[in-house]
């Protein structure tokens, strides 16, 4: 079992919004604005989508976004699009004694 | 091009030493922390360790402390993962990344990651 809880998977038509939750507690997501967000392609290297709760990097679509609310922090893709179909992953860190911790990985499908 | 280049796919039997690499490219490997990461099948990440190549100050998270050694060796610009006595276990993909550190030791994020490489223990 994960540290922080994401839906296994979502889905939504070209052109929609999704939002993928990760629930952490006050140790890890409550507690710090360390968290990120990785998309990946099986079989390919996974890629920071969202750091520090809401910054992009570079080169990363204005259709991902980032937020946090107490210990649950969210990923939002607006405008669909078939190659943002992947496993997404939440990261936070969780102190100098656990490290970080990482959601179980959220599915979505491009309907 | 700044990356991370990991070693090959093994397969194993259990009780078997192994010792995987992840090479970085394109940056001064010796200035940035390098972690591993574990993908077991069908599950999530898991942060296992991190180490700093230029003085190979090593720091592991509690759950994989003793269970496997992180080193490097930053004049072939090189981070190793290794084990001395597989158990089928520890069948997953391991990820090498690169960790973004803020205030001295806190992990931000991982702005760069290896393709991972695949190992099955097996008998």
């Amino acid at each position: 079992q994960s540290a922080l809880t994401q839906p296994r998977s979502v889905s939504g038509s070209p052109g929609q919004s999704v939002t993928i939750s990760c629930t952490g507690t006050s140790s890890d997501v409550g507690g710090y604005s360390y968290v990120s967000w990785y998309q990946h392609h099986p079989g390919k290297a996974p890629k920071v989508m969202i750091y520090d709760v809401s910054k992009r990097p570079s080169g990363v679509p204005e259709r991902f976004s980032g937020s946090k609310s107490g210990n649950t922090a969210s990923l939002t893709i607006s405008g669909l699009q078939a190659e943002d179909e992947a496993d997404y992953y939440c990261c936070s860190y969780a102190g100098s004694y656990t490290g970080v911790v990482f959601g179980g990985g959220t599915k979505l499908s491009v309907l | 091009e700044v990356q991370l280049v990991q070693s090959g796919a093994e397969v194993k039997k259990p009780g078997e030493s192994l010792k995987i690499s992840c090479k970085g490219s394109g940056y001064s490997f010796s200035s940035y922390w390098i972690a591993w990461v574990r993908q077991m099948p069908g599950k999530g990440l898991e942060w296992m360790g991190i180490i700093y190549p230029g003085d190979s100050d090593t720091r592991y998270s509690p759950s994989f402390q003793g269970q496997v050694t992180i080193s490097a060796d930053k004049s072939i610009r090189t981070a190793y993962l290794q084990w001395n006595s597989l158990k089928a276990s520890d069948s997953a993909i391991y990820y090498c990344a690169r960790p973004h550190i803020v205030a001295v030791t806190a992990i931000d994020y991982f702005d760069l990651w290896g393709r991972g490489t695949p190992v099955t223990v097996s008998s």
